[in-house]
């Protein structure tokens, strides 16, 4: 069974702080996605990589496919980033299944 | 502009009543999926479907169905054999990837789900 595992669970910053969100899963996986839910509790899909990093305006995400590991960084946070952010990993012998982290509740304030 | 509708937004049942959850979407998506999302826990998959006319249970399929008539459409019925109904519902669609390949998951917005 892969459990996927967040920290932290809740996380307060400062406008302009550098966040880092941590993602640990334990099988062997074909991708992991990094989702954002509002308020209102629509999701929105943030990244989704296999390897490596990627970039997207103030958000990086990374990943350590050798220690099941990802990060997602948020540089120079602002109030608006404040949601929950969710970690899912797809396991690699399936096409569908997405197992998903309980979600990191950020809040910045100003 | 392409996306998923969910509707309604919020939605109250009496006890013993079945509720069916709608789920539109116009991305053309092959995969449709139904999650359940309580507090403090993360996304459980209730049912996904590849195909038209077809679709499989996921991990908490007890006390739901759904149908795939249509390829824009995947609604939710919550039946009253449902014990625990209360909780947040999102449906999501997926191109479906072939041969083992990654297909990110789009999401709506969701229906709250409230017992009366």
């Amino acid at each position: 069974k892969n459990e996927v595992e967040q920290s932290p669970q809740n996380l307060t910053a400062q406008e302009g702080e550098f966040i880092t969100i941590n993602c640990s899963y334990s099988v062997g996986i074909s991708a992991l996605h990094w989702l954002q839910q509002h308020p209102g509790g629509g999701i929105v899909s943030l990244f989704m990589l296999s390897s490596g990093k990627k970039k997207h305006g103030r958000l990086i995400a990374t990943i350590n496919i050798q220690e099941k590991h990802s990060s997602l960084h948020i540089t120079a946070s602002h109030p608006r980033d404040s949601a929950v952010y969710i970690c899912a990993v797809k396991s690699g012998g399936s096409n569908y299944k997405l197992t998903f982290g309980k979600g990191t509740l950020l809040t910045v304030n100003p | 502009d392409g996306g998923i509708t969910q509707s309604p937004k919020y939605l109250f049942r009496k006890e013993g009543q079945n509720v069916t959850l709608s789920c539109e979407q116009n991305l053309n998506h092959d995969a449709m999926y139904w999650y359940r999302q309580d507090p403090g826990q993360g996304l459980r998959l209730i049912y996904y479907s590849q195909i038209v006319n077809d679709f499989q249970k996921g991990d908490i399929a007890e006390g739901y169905s759904v149908s795939r008539e249509k390829k824009e459409s995947f609604p939710l019925t919550v039946t009253s054999a449902q014990k625990n109904p209360t909780a947040f519902y999102l449906c999501a669609s997926s191109r479906y990837g072939t041969g083992g390949s990654n297909q990110p998951q789009h999401f709506g917005d969701g229906t709250r789900l409230s017992i009366l």
